[in-house]
């Protein structure tokens, strides 16, 4: 099993430009969750995702879209970036049945937006 | 409301010493509860979990944690840490219903003095 697998790695965007972050889980996973990680605060929760067309908004969705067409997959979009989403951006997956809620997370996306 | 709360941003300890990492959380249904650690420039790595029973766990790499209800809290302990230690920890709670999700602490950073 790969586990959480993210792509890219890292990404350096223009100011308005839009990306899309890739997530892809193979553990037959219903929960996933997308983090941003900033210097010294800890993980944000953007967006988050009980099953297939299914998501809700977490702390800090603002600038961010997400869907879930699927159960392995679950992008994050940015339509227009702004200096402020400079950030690490962590994917989570996990199943939420009593004795295994442990959430498992991908390798991180590094974006800097210039 | 859901809330994690590490009241230590950073903390340094000498190496071969003992260490508590501290953790309070608020949550209206049982608590799942987690330690995560994080090593510079990677993703997080489960370090233990708590769900029901014996409240005193013990995770990978030598650690444990005491789960105390009337304090609602979850702190990680070590008797002698080594420099390889020195990482960001996350204590997390997590979903027990299907409208839940998992939510983090801020983090402690824990440096290792030799």
């Amino acid at each position: 099993n790969a586990g959480v697998t993210q792509t890219p790695k890292f990404r350096i965007l223009k100011i308005g430009q839009s990306m899309t972050l890739q997530c892809a889980q193979d553990m037959n996973h219903n929960y996933m969750y997308w983090y941003r990680q900033d210097p010294g605060m800890g993980l944000k929760l953007i967006y988050y995702s009980v099953g297939a067309g299914i998501t809700d908004k977490g702390e800090v969705p603002n600038g961010y879209n997400v869907s879930r067409s699927t159960t392995e997959d679950f992008p994050l979009r940015l339509e227009l970036a702004a200096p402020s989403q400079t950030s690490v951006y962590f994917c989570a997956s996990s199943y939420p049945e009593e004795g295994d809620t442990e959430a498992f997370f991908g390798q991180g996306t590094r974006l800097t937006v210039v | 409301a859901q809330s994690v709360t590490q009241p230590d941003i950073h903390i340094t300890v000498s190496e071969g010493a003992s260490l508590e990492l501290r953790c309070n959380y608020s949550y209206g249904a049982t608590p799942y509860l987690f330690w995560y650690v994080q090593s510079p420039g990677q993703g997080l790595q489960l370090l233990l979990k708590y769900f029901s029973g014996d409240t005193l766990v013990q995770g990978i790499k030598g650690f444990e944690a005491e789960f105390k209800r009337s304090q609602s809290s979850f702190n990680l302990r070590k008797p002698s840490v080594h420099w390889s230690d020195a990482a960001e920890y996350f204590c997390a709670v997590g979903p027990y219903s299907s409208a839940s999700k998992i939510i983090f602490g801020s983090g402690t950073r824990l440096s290792i003095r030799p």
